[in-house]
């Protein structure tokens, strides 16, 4: 079972709405990722937080904007969505450092209508 | 030029079958390497790291050549349950996790 949790697992949202994904772990990890995955390719890094700080940042439209309030909770922030930000966004940890496994959350699948 | 390469597949073998997959990577800073699995709509699951001196898991052999910037995955008997993608993952700097396109296995019975 994972130990990274994703909230929610499932949202429609139309254009204008402004809408919060949510991700939280508790295996003391200090990085955390989102990704997007559309079908049938592989996940697609979009920003990478740090001891709470955003490290990285994959020149992520301004409609995503994500947040790191502690070290256990990653939030993505969602602002006048195209129908082609529809996708799977994922949600991963792992311990500081290059030389660690990251896992996964489960996933929010979004449809922006 | 892609930072993690794999041939997509299929691969379509039956059960009991040897597979072996192939993945390369661009950057020779590259720092660590794994492979993922992934079930259709899931998230994807770690199912190794992968070392230079090479690794085992049950049925599962995993094995990096820094000098050809190579990495491998052998799955010996090959079981139904082993249909998924299978992800090669490769870490760059400041944990930048970047994904290969994957493979498909498809098991038959």
């Amino acid at each position: 079972d994972t130990e990274v949790t994703q909230t929610p697992k499932h949202l429609v949202m139309g254009m204008t709405n402004k809408k919060s994904l949510k991700c939280e772990q508790h295996m003391g990890h200090r990085a955390m990722y989102w990704y997007k995955q559309k079908a049938k390719k592989p996940p697609e890094l979009m920003f990478v937080y740090s001891y709470e700080k955003l490290s990285i940042n994959e020149s992520v439209p301004s409609r995503f904007s994500p947040e790191c309030p502690n070290s256990s909770l990653l939030n993505l922030h969602l602002h006048a969505l195209q129908p082609e930000d529809s996708a799977l966004y994922l949600c991963a940890s792992s311990q500081e450092g290059s030389y660690t496994e990251a896992f996964f959350g489960q996933g929010t699948r979004l449809t922006v209508v | 030029r892609k930072e993690v390469e794999q041939d997509p597949g299929p691969f379509n073998v039956p059960e009991g079958a040897t597979v072996a997959f192939n993945c390369t990577y661009s950057n020779s800073a590259s720092q660590s390497f794994f492979w993922y699995r992934q079930d259709c709509r899931k998230e994807p699951k770690l199912l190794m790291s992968v070392y230079s001196s090479g690794n085992e898991d049950g049925r599962f052999t995993a094995q990096l050549n820094r000098a050809s910037q190579y990495i491998s995955l052998l799955i010996r008997d090959s079981k139904l349950s082993d249909s998924a993608t299978y992800l090669c993952v490769v870490t760059l700097y400041g944990n930048k996790l970047v994904f290969g396109a994957g493979t498909i296995l498809r098991v038959k019975s």
